[in-house]
């Protein structure tokens, strides 16, 4: 089955950027979507198709994909960015998501 | 507005039945794919199954197979999971997850509803 392996953790300071990857075996030739889930509170997409922004979503959240690794970059960063980040691919007739990785504000 | 409405969840104990809903509102329910998708206390995301709009094609993954069953009422704008032969690792808050078709992304997620397996 397809594995997507991300850092449990990356820590930031508040204006500067983060970077979330999620590596997975020939990950760039899928589409990878991203989820952002705050405490008590449901998934929220904030990428899909590899770099595609939601209406709502701030400019801030961008992404790319190639080779074994997509990632998920965050500009500017904000306290309120701090939450718990998912990728996810479909492979044949099954979701994947990656482990999570926690974003912390410093 | 689209809003994705989960019930049905509670304590149940080991090998026993519970059934989920999901009240879909604000779209054209009839028209999307669903999914349900769970997550245990403290852990990640875990996909658990996905029903096309007709309900023609239906996918689980392999740690439900065979003991969950995914349905859907699009008269009633529905969604449904039949939960059977429970085990206490399948404790977890289950989402409802709308998603257009197969390869893309998870739009919309309801709040979710906490199923308990526990003697």
């Amino acid at each position: 089955s397809y594995v997507l392996t991300q850092p449990p953790s990356v820590s930031v300071a508040p204006g500067k950027t983060a970077r979330i990857t999620c590596g997975g075996n020939n990950i760039g030739s899928k589409s990878v979507h991203w989820y952002q889930q705050k405490p008590g509170q449901a998934p929220v997409l904030v990428i899909y198709y590899d770099s595609d922004r939601p209406s709502g979503i701030p400019e801030r959240f961008s992404g790319s994909n190639s080779g074994n690794t997509a990632t998920l970059t965050i500009s500017r960063v904000e306290a309120g960015d701090e939450a718990d980040y998912y990728c996810q691919v479909w492979d044949s007739s099954t979701v994947v998501f990656g482990g999570g990785t926690k974003l912390t504000v410093l | 507005e689209v809003q994705l409405v989960e019930s049905g969840g509670g304590l149940v104990q080991p090998g026993g039945s519970l059934r989920l809903s999901c009240a879909a509102s604000g779209f054209t329910f009839s028209s999307y794919s669903m999914n349900w998708v769970r997550q245990a206390p403290g852990k990640g995301l875990e996909w658990v199954s996905y029903i096309s709009s007709s309900s023609s094609t239906i996918y689980y993954a392999d740690s439900v197979k065979g003991r969950f069953t995914i349905s859907r009422d699009n008269a009633k704008n529905s969604l449904y999971l039949q939960m059977n032969s429970l085990r206490a690792e399948d404790t977890a808050v289950y989402y409802c997850a709308r998603v257009y078709t197969i390869g893309h992304y998870f739009d919309y997620w309801g709040q979710g509803t906490l199923v308990t397996v526990s003697s």
